[in-house]
């Protein structure tokens, strides 16, 4: 198993750009996460999805979007970025456990 | 919603030392507090998790313990190795909630040979 995979590993976005991040998960995991990560501080959550179809807002939703057309995928989208989007992004999914499994971040620079 | 608050914000220990992290969280309906640890440019990785139905939980040189009543949870870790420094983040999950995390804002925790 791969586990959780994201795309790109790192990218620089100019203000007002537009970009989808993605990620996969191959352990048939119903919950997924977007995450962001400021520097030296703690996790916040993006939007959430409980299955196939279903998103919801997390703690900090403004300037995204999800979608969750397949169990596998939950890309975010970012529409007119702006540098307060600067940050580190992770996905995370988990089973039936409450783990959650963390993809390996996408490192977002907007100028 | 959950509030978790994570203490302190760095901590410096001499190898084989012991170190102490602590998390309070506000509301008394969570019930899993996982622990996560993450190395500089790397993912967070749970190391050792807890539910609320356990006051404590070892795994070889790192244990977390709970306290209920106080809401309040700590990771203890022993015979601290270098390999430890990095940050550690505490979480809390509110019971029906969809398996939804709230983290700590983490520690620095760097052990020095």
């Amino acid at each position: 198993n791969a586990g959780v995979t994201q795309t790109p590993k790192f990218r620089i976005l100019k203000i007002g750009q537009s970009m989808t991040l993605q990620c996969t998960q191959d352990m048939n995991h119903n919950y997924m996460y977007w995450y962001r990560q400021d520097p030296g501080m703690g996790l916040k959550l993006i939007y959430y999805s409980v299955g196939a179809g279903i998103t919801d807002k997390g703690e900090v939703p403004n300037g995204y979007n999800v979608s969750r057309s397949t169990t596998e995928d939950f890309p975010l989208r970012l529409e007119l970025a702006a540098p307060s989007q600067t940050s580190v992004y992770f996905c995370a999914s988990t089973g039936g456990q409450d783990e959650q499994f963390f993809g390996p971040g996408t490192r977002l620079t907007v100028l | 919603g959950e509030n978790v608050e994570q203490h302190p914000s760095t901590l410096s220990v001499q190898e084989g030392d012991s170190a102490v992290i602590k998390c309070t969280y506000s509301d008394s309906a969570s019930n899993y507090f996982p622990w996560y640890k993450q190395e500089l440019g790397k993912r967070p990785q749970l190391i050792i998790d807890i539910r609320s139905n356990v006051g404590e939980k070892k795994d070889q040189r790192i244990a977390v313990t709970l306290n209920k009543t106080a809401k309040h949870f700590s990771l203890h870790i022993t015979e601290t190795q270098p390999e430890d420094s990095a940050v550690y983040f505490c979480a809390g999950k509110l019971a029906g909630s969809a398996r939804q995390l709230t983290f700590g804002s983490g520690t620095q925790l760097t052990v020095l040979p």
